[in-house]
């Protein structure tokens, strides 16, 4: 299996655009989670899916914030409109019993 | 406000030294304890869990957990330059996840040949 997927690995916009960034699961993991990380703040659970179904969404920090798994395979976290603070790496994760599988990140920039 | 808190570093050690690596954590309903291991610009890959008082070995690893104290530590021995790394600290209630899994500032570990 090729692990966690995420595209895209880096993302550089301008505050107001709209942001969409994407996962693809390890196969036959029933969790999915989304993270950010940044130096002030460490890493945070902003959102996780249970076969498919969000569970948890109280990490979400704003409204401009939101995510959606249409399938067991796709998931994606979309910021509308991106601000400079939003400016951070974004990790997805599925969960094997009690394992969670990082992918690579996305590196955005809001400029 | 669950907390969970390590000294950031960066902890020094020599090569074949033990790297001690601690983390506290704020809520006494914690169930699981989790530590991973994250390189400069990687994501957070998991080393070890563990639930139970004691200590739990893995190869060069042990992980120590102390439920009383609420204290949770990992020891590396025979510690390698390959494992210079940021050590993240993760703790959560019961066996699911969720608003209740947190992570730790991490800590940062240079091992010196």
């Amino acid at each position: 299996d090729a692990g966690v997927i995420q595209s895209p690995r880096h993302e550089v916009t301008e505050m107001g655009q709209e942001v969409t960034l994407r996962c693809k699961p390890i196969s036959g993991h029933d969790y999915l989670f989304w993270y950010r990380q940044t130096m002030m703040r460490g890493l945070e659970l902003l959102i996780y899916f249970n076969n498919n179904v969000p569970i948890d969404d109280s990490g979400m920090p704003e409204d401009r914030f939101s995510a959606k798994m249409p399938n067991a395979s796709f998931s994606t976290l979309k910021i509308q409109p991106s601000e400079p603070r939003d400016s951070a790496v974004y990790f997805c994760a599925s969960r094997w019993r009690d394992e969670q599988f990082f992918g690579p990140g996305t590196r955005l920039t809001v400029l | 406000q669950k907390e969970v808190e390590q000294n950031s570093g960066p902890l020094s050690v020599p090569e074949g030294a033990i790297a001690s690596l601690n983390c506290t954590y704020s809520d006494r309903g914690s169930q699981s304890f989790f530590w991973y291991r994250q390189y400069s610009g990687k994501s957070p890959e998991l080393i070890m869990s563990i639930y139970s008082n004691g200590d739990k070995e893995d190869g060069r690893f042990t992980a120590q957990l102390n439920k009383a104290s609420q204290y949770v530590s990992l020891l590396i021995r025979d510690s390698q330059p390959s494992d210079s790394a940021t050590y993240l600290c993760a703790v959560n209630e019961g066996d699911n996840y969720g608003q209740n899994f947190v992570f730790g500032p991490g800590t940062r570990l240079s091992v010196l040949p």
